[in-house]
């Protein structure tokens, strides 16, 4: 049973233009969540984090957005790079520090 | 500063054998966690360690087991290996909100 969900398997943007990746969760539960970048044959690389306590979280290029309500997060890149390109998951947990729940990630591709 | 290193690299077995996998976590940092990536597949948590416990599991079977040492470094054991068990093997360690993960265990199961 998939608790997160990533409905996009890929999405292609052009460099400096703003990506949004979205991520859909069904756990009510679940009050921490990260992003995460990898790169093919590394581990997933820590992007951005969010706590339900809050709906919007910002580091540089990257903002994660959070909707409670709707059960719903976004990873917003602006301006998006050809180095971002990468797939992305998007994970959440009942108890921040405890077990991911991972979604099966969004290829992204920024081309120039 | 060293991040979470794991080994080895990669790792071709037969079916029915067993397998260990290592990790040693980041400077710092006391919590363990295992995770399973198949192909196409986000990973999918198969146990955490926590002061050499495991704290909390997932859904994977009794085949599954881990060890933490007291200097945070971990194992992960798999016995009577399936060809289901072809995989990533991550481990990830954390000390608060964050989990920062290794590069990765290739396991192929023949």
């Amino acid at each position: 049973d998939q608790q997160v969900k990533q409905n996009s398997p890929s999405l292609s943007v052009q460099e400096g233009r703003i990506s949004i990746l979205n991520c859909d969760y069904t756990n009510s539960m679940f009050d921490y969540f990260l992003w995460y970048k990898k790169y093919p044959a590394e581990g997933p690389t820590f992007l951005i984090s969010i706590s339900s306590i809050k709906d919007k979280n910002e580091d540089g290029r990257f903002t994660v957005f959070l909707n409670k309500s709707a059960k719903h997060l976004s990873l917003h890149i602006v301006p998006s790079q050809p180095g971002d390109s990468a797939v992305y998951f998007c994970a959440a947990s009942a108890n921040s520090g405890y077990a991911l729940n991972f979604g099966k990630g969004t290829s992204l591709l920024v081309t120039p | 500063d060293a991040g979470v290193t794991q080994s080895p690299t990669h790792l071709i077995k037969t079916r029915g054998q067993q397998v260990t996998l290592r990790c040693s976590p980041k400077s710092g940092h006391d919590t363990v966690s295992w995770y399973q990536q198949a192909l196409g597949q986000g990973p999918q948590f198969i146990f955490q360690y926590y002061e050499e416990e495991e704290r909390q599991r997932g859904n994977f079977p009794d085949r599954f087991s881990g060890h933490q040492f007291p200097n945070y470094s971990s194992e992960l054991n798999v016995n009577a290996l399936l060809l289901g068990d072809s995989a990533l093997y991550l481990c990830a360690s954390n000390t608060a909100d964050t989990q920062y993960f290794g590069p990765g265990t290739r396991l192929t199961v023949l």
